[in-house]
């Protein structure tokens, strides 16, 4: 597509349900991240996939979160058993290759509330 | 390790007058810089980067910003504020190896009629 497109784009869950979050990168970049952003804060890396694989989660922040990519396309963000701290928009991104020097093209995000 | 570090979580300027966004960051490896800008209810936009070419980089919207090593900076600047303008800005480090970026906290920029 032309842009990164994320799904929903507004979810309000009760806590303890699980949610799935979708992310559609560009088409032709390989490389996709998942941040979020808390209210007031900045971004906070979750996981970085190259492909399929995703050689980097060191940010998922309990074994709550997991994410997934399949086709080197579509990745998804599921996070268990939700908690009210889990409530921040969670932004997509990809890049063409996971150079650096191409920078991101990050989606509108998803605004997840837990109550 | 690297970081970023965004001075100022809230800038005002008159319209018509100079921005100055600060960003310094801290970083092992020669990094490459980059400023993002976010409008209300929208994704994060490139502004414009650094990847060790010239120092002074210019961006869209007429910003630029300037690599200065010595001081560790990439400030973002624009000579002249538009309403337009009025978002949240948030500067970006990564090295030039490994595939994560690290992002400041932010700086909302209000423009002042």
């Amino acid at each position: 597509g032309a842009g990164v497109s994320q799904s929903p784009s507004n979810k309000v869950t009760e806590k303890g349900k699980d949610v799935e979050l979708r992310c559609d990168p560009i088409s032709g970049h390989t490389a996709l991240y998942w941040y979020r952003q808390s209210l007031g804060q900045g971004l906070e890396f979750l996981i970085y996939f190259q492909g399929n694989s995703a050689p980097d989660k060191s940010g998922l922040p309990s074994d709550r979160f997991s994410a997934e990519r399949t086709g080197g396309s579509v990745s998804t963000l599921t996070i268990q058993r939700t908690q009210q701290e889990d409530s921040a928009v969670y932004r997509c991104a990809s890049s063409f290759s996971g150079l650096q020097g191409y920078g991101y093209t990050f989606g509108s995000g998803t605004r997840l509330t837990v109550v | 390790a690297q970081s970023v570090t965004q001075l100022g979580s809230h800038v005002s300027v008159s319209e018509g007058a100079l921005v100055l966004l600060r960003c310094n960051y801290s970083s092992s490896v020669p990094p490459y810089l980059f400023w993002y800008v976010q409008y209300p209810n929208q994704g994060l936009q490139l502004l414009l980067k650094y990847t060790s070419a010239a120092t002074l980089v210019k961006g869209i919207n007429g910003f630029e910003a300037e690599f200065k090593k010595s001081e560790t900076s990439f400030h973002l600047t624009k000579p002249s504020a538009h309403m337009s303008d009025a978002a949240e800005y948030f500067c970006a480090v990564t090295p030039n190896t490994g595939n994560q970026f690290y992002f400041g906290t932010g700086t909302s920029l209000t423009v002042i009629p």
